[in-house]
């Protein structure tokens, strides 16, 4: 059963300052991964998808990559600021009919 | 386009009624899937579908029943509803290995 683990589960950062945040699932078969935003009682947005081809994406402030080997992949933010403040979950699709199994997501604060 | 809808966008219901949530999209995408988001426990899959006449148990299916008639709907149902069953319930669709996009959410309080 893939398991998505996210560390750390809340971070709070000043305004400006690069960050990364890091999801790292069990099983390296997939076929990739997602990562999301979510504000306070709002649905998901997607963010990046990486296919499990390739080693990272970006846009804009973003760049997410992806190392199957270890199952590993990071969130790096740019200069983050207040609007970036939110849930950051990453999401890996994997098995015979694709499932997608979800982490549990980082909190971000970014504190002006 | 409208996306992934749903509705009711809230619903209080009491213990032992029944219900259903509906879900449609608009893009023609062949997967769909329904999960539940609870504090502390991330999202979990309750049902899915692979395309219409299909569906499939995901991790939590246990209280809730699912169809898939036609590409664009894939209501869920809660057959008999329990406090347990308090939640967000987000529906979601995609192509095979494409990006996932997510419905606007229902909140559900069963007394």
């Amino acid at each position: 059963k893939q398991e998505v683990t996210q560390i750390p589960a809340a971070l709070s950062v000043p305004e400006g300052e690069n960050l990364v945040l890091n999801c790292s699932f069990t099983d390296s078969a997939i076929y990739n991964l997602q990562w999301f935003r979510q504000d306070p009682g709002k649905g998901l947005t997607s963010l990046l998808l990486i296919q499990s081809s390739q080693r990272e994406q970006t846009s804009g402030r973003l760049n997410a990559s992806l190392d199957k080997s270890s199952g590993r992949s990071t969130l790096y933010i740019a200069a983050s600021q207040p609007g970036d403040s939110a849930t950051y979950l990453c999401a890996v699709c994997a098995g015979g009919y694709q499932k997608v199994t979800f982490g549990t997501g980082t909190k971000l604060q970014v504190i002006p | 386009n409208a996306g992934v809808t749903q509705t009711p966008k809230f619903q209080v219901l009491k213990t032992g009624q029944s219900m259903t949530l509906q879900c449609a999209q608009d893009m023609n995408h062949e997967y769909m899937s329904w999960y539940r988001q609870d504090p502390g426990m991330g999202l979990r899959l309750i049902h899915y579908s692979v395309g219409a006449g299909i569906t499939d148990q995901g991790e939590v299916p246990n209280g809730y029943n699912v169809s898939r008639s036609t590409t664009e709907d894939f209501p869920l149902r809660l057959l008999s509803a329990a406090p347990s069953q308090t939640s967000v319930y987000f529906c979601a669709s995609r192509e095979t290995g494409e990006t996932q996009y997510f419905g606007p959410g229902t909140r559900l309080l069963v007394l």
